[in-house]
C-alpha cells in the first residue's frame, strides 16, 4: 500500500529554535499534502493544505508565520515550525493525497515535538 | 463538509464482532465516507471507505444504506490489537479535504 514517511519521529530542542518536519510520499506522487496538529486524547486538527507550487491554505486560527508549509515537489512538503514555545509542544502528523477520486489519504506516523 | 458523529467509546471482547455506526446526516452526494484507525503516538491508518452499499476488504466491511445518511464499519473477530481509535470521515470531492471528529475509542478485552 502507499506510504508516507514522516521525519523525524520525535524532537526535543529549546524554546526560540525553529523545527523543520519533512514529510516525503515514498511510492506515489502526491499532489496535495495536509499537515495536522494533535494534542493528548483528542482529535486531528488540520492545520493546513498544501499543493505542490503553491502556497499553502491555512486554516482559520493557524499563524502561516509561525507554521512555514513548503510543498516543492510531488514527493516533500515540510512543516517549519518558527521560534518555537512549549505551547506548541504537539504530535504532529501529515498526511499525502495522489489526487484521484477513490484514493484516501495516506498519513504519515507523526512527529512528537516537545519545547523546553 | 459533513460533520460525522459516531459513539465516543465501545467495549468488546476478543473474537466478537464490532459494528461502529457513524452518522452524516448532511453527506454530500459525492463524498465518500472513509474509515482509519489511530494507534496512540502513531498517524491514522486507512481501513475502508465507500460511497454506497457494501464494500468489504480483508479487515472490515463497510455498510452504507441507501439514503446515505448513516455508515456502519464492521470488525469481525476482533482481538486484542483492534484496540485503537476509529475515525469516521466524509471525504470532500473538490478538497479531499478531512475534519476529524471525535472518533470512537474501542477498548477489546481477553
Amino acid at each position: 500500500g502507499a506510504v508516507v514517511s514522516q521525519h523525524p519521529s520525535w524532537v526535543i530542542c529549546k524554546s526560540g529554535t525553529s523545527v523543520k518536519i519533512e514529510c516525503r510520499s515514498l511510492d506515489f506522487q502526491a499532489t496535495t499534502m495536509f499537515w495536522y496538529r494533535q494534542f493528548p486524547k483528542q482529535s486531528l486538527m488540520l492545520m493546513a493544505t498544501s499543493n505542490e507550487g503553491s502556497k499553502a491554505t491555512y486554516e482559520q486560527g493557524v499563524e502561516k508565520d509561525k507554521f512555514l508549509i513548503n510543498h516543492a515537489s510531488l514527493t516533500l512538503s515540510t512543516l517549519t515550525v518558527t521560534s518555537a514555545h512549549p505551547e506548541d509542544s504537539s504530535f504532529y502528523i501529515c498526511s499525502a493525497w495522489g489526487g484521484q477520486r477513490d484514493q484516501p489519504q495516506h498519513f504519515g506516523d507523526g512527529t512528537r515535538l516537545s519545547i523546553l | 463538509l459533513a460533520k460525522t458523529t459516531q459513539p465516543i467509546s465501545m467495549d468488546s471482547y476478543e473474537g466478537q464482532e464490532v459494528n461502529i455506526t457513524c452518522s452524516h446526516n448532511n453527506i454530500a452526494t459525492n463524498d465518500y465516507i472513509t474509515w482509519y484507525q489511530q494507534f496512540p503516538s502513531q498517524g491514522p491508518r486507512f481501513i475502508i471507505q465507500g460511497y454506497k452499499t457494501k464494500v468489504t476488504n480483508e479487515v472490515a466491511s463497510l455498510f452504507i444504506p441507501a439514503d446515505r445518511k448513516s455508515s456502519t464499519l464492521s470488525l469481525p473477530r476482533v482481538s486484542l490489537s483492534d484496540t485503537a481509535v476509529y475515525y469516521c470521515l466524509a471525504r470532500g470531492y473538490n478538497t479531499d479535504k478531512l475534519i476529524f471528529g471525535t472518533g470512537t475509542r474501542l477498548q477489546v478485552f481477553p
